[in-house]
C-alpha cells in the first residue's frame, strides 16, 4: 500500500536554528498538506498546497513557516528561526485528486527545539 | 467555521464490551466526516468515513460510526473492544469535498481497552 515517508523521524533542534523537514507524497497525489500535533494536543492545520502553490494557510502559519516542492516528489516544510514552542509532532500528508478517501499521514517527525 | 467536538479525553472498557467514541461537529454546510485513529509513535491512519448516503458507515477493523444530522454527532462504535483497540482516535470534519479544504480535527479521545 502506498505510504507517505517522513523523514527524518525524530530532529533536535536549538533555538533560532532554521530546520526542514521532508515528505515524499504518494505518487499520483496532487494535494499536500501539513499539520503539527503538540504534545498530547489536538492535531492542528498549518497549510495546504496545490499546483506549486499555497492553497490555505492557518493563523499558526506565519512568516517563520515556509513550503515548497523543489522537485516532483519531495514536499518540504521549512521552519526559519526555530522556537520552543515550534516543538511538536509534524505530520504530511496528501491526498488524490478525487478526494474521497480523505488524507494519507505520514509516521510524523518529532522537532525537539532545545 | 467548521469544528469538531469530541467531548472526553479518555474512554476505559473492558476488553469484549462494546465501545463508543463521540463526536459532533459544527459547519455551515454539508459535512463530510473522518475518523482517524494514532496508536503509538505513528502517524494518521484513516479508519472510516461518511460522505453520503447510508448513515452507517462501515470502517476498518470492524469499527462502525453512525451519523445523525439532527444531533450533528458521528460517534464511532465497535461492538466488542479489543485491547489491540487502544489508541488515540481523532474525529475530523470537511465542508467541500473536493479540492483543497483543510480536515479540521478535534482534541482526540484516548481509548484504553482492558483485559
Amino acid at each position: 500500500e502506498p505510504e507517505v515517508t517522513q523523514t527524518p523521524s525524530h530532529q533536535v533542534t536549538q533555538m533560532g536554528q532554521e530546520v526542514i523537514l521532508r515528505c515524499v507524497p504518494i505518487s499520483n497525489h496532487l494535494y499536500f498538506y501539513w499539520y503539527r500535533q503538540i504534545l498530547g494536543q489536538k492535531v492542528e492545520f498549518l497549510v495546504s498546497f496545490y499546483n506549486n502553490e499555497i492553497s490555505e494557510k492557518s493563523e499558526i502559519f506565519d512568516d517563520q513557516f515556509s513550503v515548497e516542492r523543489p522537485d516532483g516528489s519531495n514536499f518540504t516544510l521549512k521552519i526559519r528561526s526555530t522556537k520552543l514552542e515550534d516543538s511538536a509532532m509534524y505530520f504530511c500528508a496528501s491526498s488524490a485528486p478525487d478526494n474521497l478517501y480523505g488524507y494519507t499521514f505520514g509516521s510524523g517527525t518529532r522537532l525537539t527545539v532545545v | 467555521a467548521q469544528s469538531v467536538a469530541q467531548p472526553e479525553d479518555q474512554v476505559n472498557v473492558a476488553e469484549g464490551n462494546p465501545l463508543t467514541v463521540k463526536c459532533t461537529y459544527s459547519v455551515s454546510g454539508n459535512p463530510y466526516l473522518f475518523w482517524y485513529v494514532q496508536y503509538p509513535n505513528r502517524g494518521l491512519q484513516f479508519l472510516l468515513k461518511y460522505i453520503t448516503g447510508d448513515n452507517l458507515v462501515k470502517g476498518s477493523y470492524g469499527f462502525e460510526a453512525e451519523f445523525n444530522k439532527s444531533q450533528t454527532s458521528f460517534h464511532l462504535k465497535k461492538p466488542s473492544a479489543l485491547v489491540s483497540d487502544s489508541a488515540l482516535y481523532f474525529c475530523a470534519v470537511r465542508v467541500l469535498l473536493v479540492g483543497n479544504t483543510p480536515l479540521v480535527f478535534g482534541k482526540g479521545t484516548r481509548l484504553s481497552v482492558i483485559a
